[in-house]
């Protein structure tokens, strides 16, 4: 079936360094790729979206590529806060279903 | 407050029991996904519903069930629960229809808790 594979598990940067989060996909199909942050004990919420004709979208510090040949997209957040801290989702799909991959828990230190 | 509401927001029973979870989308969005959030899990897909019929269906166990009301709110029904049911389970929804692509827009979530 259709899997998303999410990297690191784990990620610990500086306050002001950036970050990066990675994710492959096994649907040829996927055509929409969000990326979500979710906060402890919060709902996840949309940060950043990208669609197949696009190769790379920005917003403020955070920036997504995707690269539809090799199936996977990054999530960069550059200057990265303390409020940046958060388990962020990678997913992929379309307008059926989206999967979404197993979460990267991002730790920024002070 | 992304204008998708659950409740309850907490529920606490009994291995054995059967609970509704219900969900109602934001004005004007047709189609409803339930999620599971297991402790320090991904989300977990378990099914989707467009304007009162299933669209999509994921993980979700035979012991589940959910419908789409004809007024787009949506129930989560878990029945015969086990301990490895507790979680948090998360409604979302979006508008469907002649898009490629689909915004999902989650609620606050439910947290179920089995002893």
């Amino acid at each position: 079936g259709e899997n998303v594979e999410q990297h690191p598990s784990t990620l610990s940067v500086q306050e002001g360094d950036s970050a990066v989060i990675k994710c492959t996909y096994s649907d040829s199909a996927s055509n929409y790729f969000p990326w979500y942050k979710q906060e402890l004990g919060k709902r996840p919420q949309l940060i950043i979206d990208i669609r197949s004709n696009v190769g790379e979208k920005k917003d403020q510090r955070i920036a997504v590529t995707l690269n539809k040949t090799a199936k996977h997209f990054s999530l960069h957040i550059t200057e990265t806060q303390p409020e940046d801290s958060a388990v962020y989702f990678c997913a992929a799909g379309g307008a059926q279903k989206l999967v979404f991959g197993q979460g990267t828990r991002l730790t920024i230190n002070p | 407050d992304s204008g998708v509401t659950q409740t309850p927001k907490h529920l606490i029973t009994a291995t054995g029991q059967r609970v509704t979870l219900r969900c109602s989308p934001r004005s004007g969005d047709l189609s409803v996904y339930w999620y599971q959030q297991s402790l320090d899990q991904g989300l977990q897909f378990l099914i989707q519903y467009y304007n009162g019929e299933e669209r999509a269906k994921g993980n979700i166990l035979e012991r589940f069930s959910a419908q789409q009301f004809p007024d787009l709110h949506s129930e989560l029904n878990l029945s015969s629960l086990e301990l490895g049911d507790s979680a948090l389970y998360f409604c979302a929804s979006s508008v469907v229809g002649g898009k490629a692509y689909n915004e999902q827009f989650f609620g606050p979530g439910t947290r179920l808790t089995v002893l």
